[in-house]
């Protein structure tokens, strides 16, 4: 398996742009996670759904902030409008019922100018 | 609020020596604790995974410990190589929530 994969791996833009980073799970997991890094907060949970579903967002900073999962194999997080505060590293994480094993993507690092 | 800290931040070693990473957390209603390996630019690898009812988890020349009661977790690397070096996160998972908590990690540089 691939595992997950996260694009775009570096994503540089100005603040009042949008922003949408992307993530496809590993196949036959259920679970997918949304976290972000910052050398201040370090790795915090944004967000996770289970079979396509949000289940808890309350990580979710701002509105600014908004995650979709239209399927299985895809999902999204996207930031409008961008603002310098909003530059770290975001990771998604994939996981399967009844484990607890989460198996992380090589992120995406993300610059607001 | 289930809070998890790593002492220390930094830890910087000789190649061959053993060392411990320390983790603690405020609430011991935990489900399990985890602990991750998070090599510069890429993502978190699981090392091993400790059940609330374990003490203690071994892979390879790594071995982890649970004292759910005094709020700990130790990992102990064994004859530790410039390979180990890397920044190590535990995470916590409370029980009734389906999240991890992380600690802010502990940044290891073996010296060859």
């Amino acid at each position: 398996d691939a595992g997950v994969i996260q694009s775009p791996r570096h994503e540089v833009t100005e603040m009042g742009q949008e922003v949408t980073l992307r993530c496809k799970p590993i196949s036959g997991h259920d679970y997918l996670f949304w976290y972000r890094q910052t050398m201040m907060r370090g790795l915090e949970l944004l967000i996770y759904f289970n079979n396509n579903v949000p289940i808890d967002d309350s990580g979710m900073p701002e509105d600014r902030f908004s995650a979709k999962m239209p399927n299985a194999s895809f999902s999204t997080l996207k930031i409008q409008p961008s603002e310098p505060r909003d530059s770290a590293v975001y990771f998604c994480a994939s996981s399967s019922e009844g484990t607890e094993t989460q198996y992380f993507g090589p992120g995406t690092r993300l610059l607001v100018l | 609020k289930q809070e998890v800290t790593q002492i220390p931040a930094a830890l910087s070693v000789p190649e061959g020596e053993n060392l411990v990473l320390n983790c603690s957390f405020t609430d011991s209603a935990i489900y399990n604790l985890q602990w991750f390996r998070q090599d510069p630019g890429k993502g978190l690898t699981s090392l091993l995974l400790i059940q609330s009812s374990q003490r203690e988890q071994t892979s390879g020349r790594l071995n982890a410990s649970l004292d759910k009661s005094s709020g700990r977790s130790t990992l102990y690397i064994a004859a530790s190589q410039p390979g180990d070096s890397a920044t190590y996160l535990c995470a916590v998972y409370t029980s009734g929530t389906y999240k991890y908590i992380f600690g802010t990690g502990t940044r290891l540089k073996v010296l060859a």
